[in-house]
Formats: C-alpha cells, structure tokens, sequence
C-alpha cells in the first residue's frame, strides 16, 4: 500500500520561508521512472504544480515560481523535502505531495499523479 | 506557458452522461489525465494515458483525447460523482494542470 503523508508548520509569517516534509511508504525513489511531486490548491481555487524530483534527482519546477522553490530528497528515509522562500498572503494553500511516475513512449510523456497524500493547510499572515 | 481550459462548471442529472471538456494547444499529442476531487478530500486519479482506468474506477468513467480537446465522460452519472474534474497534462520538463470543473448532479 502506498502512503504519504505531508508535515510542517500551519502559519508562517510574510517573508519567511516554508519548508514541508513529504514521507511516504510503498515505494522507493531509486526505482526507474518513481517521482514524487508537490501541488497545492488555495481554498476553493484550482490545482497549481510546484515542483518534481525524480529517481535520478532531476528537479523541475513550475516556471512562475522557480526562483523560490527547492526540492529535494532523501531516499534512505523515503522523504522530500520543498522549501519556498519570501512566503506571501497569496501563498496560502492546501499543499500535497504526490507520487508519480514518468516515462517517455514514442514522443509522449507519460506523468500521473497517485496516490496524493492528505495535503496540509499553510496559512501566510502577520 | 501552457494552458488547459475547462468550463468552470456543469451540471447533470441523475442516470444521465456528463462530458467534460479540456482544451489546450495540441493536447493530442500529449497524454491527457483526470483528477476527481469531492468536497474535503485529496484528489484521485480517475483517468490516466487518456483512456485508462486505474483500479478501483467505475468502467462509467471514460477518456478521450484528440486534436486540442480531451474530454471526460461520465456515463449513467450517479450522485457520488458530485466533484470537481481537473485535467492534466505533462511533458518532460513540467506539468500543467486546468482549472478544473465542478459537476452538480441534480
């Protein structure tokens, strides 16, 4: 059974960084093509991609954030880690980690996206 | 940066079929996904390869995924399925997701 679940600090402060800790079961980030992913969702608006890490620590983030975000992992343990820096108001959310699982087959890309863990609930404010 | 639209909501009765809608440039040649998240809860995986189920997914829940639009229909749609959808696509650099549509069954 695979299982993650996400922790860190439910309030922070503008201008401070947030940094969440995702650790999962059921799987290993060693094996080829396992990724796991961070998405969060402000209340009551869309999904937003942050960022991947994949088996072999390649790291892609979303590009309107990039400057802000870091991910990285810890395989031994089976956690991730994502820090984001100058936190805003705006940055209030719901964050998940999810597991994923990527290849490439004949020019496309196969990216899912499951099971997602519980997501926790930042809030940003003075 | 890459988009993919979804009409914002739709609504559907009981025992009826539910299409929903993702557009985004030449979404066909990418591999569409779908999400379904009820209210309160994390997302699940409904569609995946843009017309396959994972286990544990209703056979009412197909994919398609052609030209710029991959849609979801929900066939015989039952009041469980109350949710919004969100699609999804993924290319080796990054990730994409709509803005997802929220389904009424009434």
């Amino acid at each position: 059974q695979v299982t993650l679940r996400e922790s860190g600090p439910a309030l922070v402060k503008p201008t401070q960084s947030l940094t969440l800790t995702c650790v999962f079961s059921g799987f290993s980030l060693g094996t080829s093509g396992m990724t796991v992913t961070w998405i969060r969702q402000p209340p009551g608006k869309a999904l937003e991609w942050l960022a991947i890490v994949d088996w072999e620590d390649d790291k892609y983030y979303n590009p309107t954030l990039k400057t802000r975000l870091t991910i990285s992992k810890d395989t031994s343990k089976n956690q991730v880690v994502l820090t984001m820096t100058n936190m805003d108001p705006v940055d209030t959310a719901t964050y998940y980690c999810a597991r994923g699982f990527y290849a490439a087959v004949g020019g496309r890309f196969v990216r899912w996206f499951d099971p997602w863990g519980q997501g926790t609930l930042v809030t940003v404010s003075s | 940066s890459y988009e993919l639209t979804q009409p914002p909501s739709m609504s559907v009765s009981p025992g009826q079929t539910a299409s929903i809608s993702c557009s985004g440039d030449k979404l066909g040649d990418a591999y569409a996904y779908w999400y379904q998240q009820k209210s309160g809860q994390s997302p699940v995986l409904v569609i995946y390869e843009d017309n396959k189920r994972p286990s544990g997914i209703p056979e009412r829940f197909i994919g398609s995924n052609s030209g710029n639009t991959a849609t979801l229909t929900i066939s015989g749609t039952q009041a469980m399925d109350e949710a919004d959808y969100y699609c999804q696509a993924g290319d080796n650099i990054g990730v994409v997701f709509g803005g997802g549509t929220k389904l009424t069954v009434l």
